[in-house]
């Protein structure tokens, strides 16, 4: 079974932009993207999806590319508040297999 | 607040005993996915049902087993437990099945095996 791959960490400052990239291997051609957010002791939750190009909601954008072999997931001008985990999810055919996720630290 | 009811949300026993963890989905959802998260393993896929019928199994032991009922809660079952089962557990809900699905988490169960 293919397997997204992220980085485990990255750190950034208070308004900064921050981009993570997902990759997503073998990925069926009607599969979602999507992201999530996890605080710790908190169940994940949904932040973005998106199949092709690019989606824009309130809180973030996500970017794929035409051959959907990879995404990235961008958070404007961040906060303190947006130090969690973030999880790329791919849904291959029937399996939601999460990525490692990436440990994103918000420093002031 | 997702929605998703998970009790209880702490659980401490003894290895090789059997516990039953249950999940309320959000009302209209008629799937229901079981994950577990250790610190070693990140979220991992255990089962999904769909309308209480197993739809998708990942990475479930067979120790484990899962129901969903007529009225759409599901039950995660552990029995011989290990300190290795020793994990987050959550339950999470969709709408229905298939691609591009959101899903909706309870705040999870911790459970400590000692």
């Amino acid at each position: 079974l293919a397997k997204t791959t992220q980085p485990i960490s990255m750190d950034s400052y208070e308004g900064q932009e921050v981009n993570i990239t997902c990759s997503h291997n073998n990925i069926a051609t009607n599969d979602y993207i999507t992201w999530y957010q996890q605080f710790p002791s908190q169940g994940p939750r949904f932040i973005i999806q998106g199949y092709k190009t690019k989606v824009t909601n309130e809180v973030a954008s996500l970017f794929i590319p035409a051959d959907r072999k990879s995404s990235t997931l961008s958070l404007p001008r961040v906060s303190l508040s947006d130090t969690a985990v973030y999880y790329c999810l791919a849904n291959y055919g029937q399996n939601f297999v999460f990525g490692p996720g990436t440990r994103l630290s918000v420093l002031p | 607040d997702s929605g998703v009811t998970q009790t209880p949300k702490h659980l401490i026993t003894a290895t090789g005993q059997r516990v039953t963890l249950r999940c309320s989905p959000r009302s209209g959802d008629l799937s229901v996915y079981w994950y577990q998260q250790s610190l070693d393993q990140g979220l991992q896929f255990l089962i999904q049902y769909y309308n209480g019928e197993e739809r998708a199994k990942g990475n479930i032991l067979e120790r484990f087993s899962a129901q969903q009922f007529p009225d759409l809660h599901s039950e995660l079952n552990l029995s011989s437990l290990e300190l290795g089962d020793s994990a987050l557990y959550f339950c999470a809900s969709s709408e229905g099945y298939g691609f591009g699905e959101k899903l909706f988490f309870g705040s999870g169960t911790q459970l400590s095996v000692l």
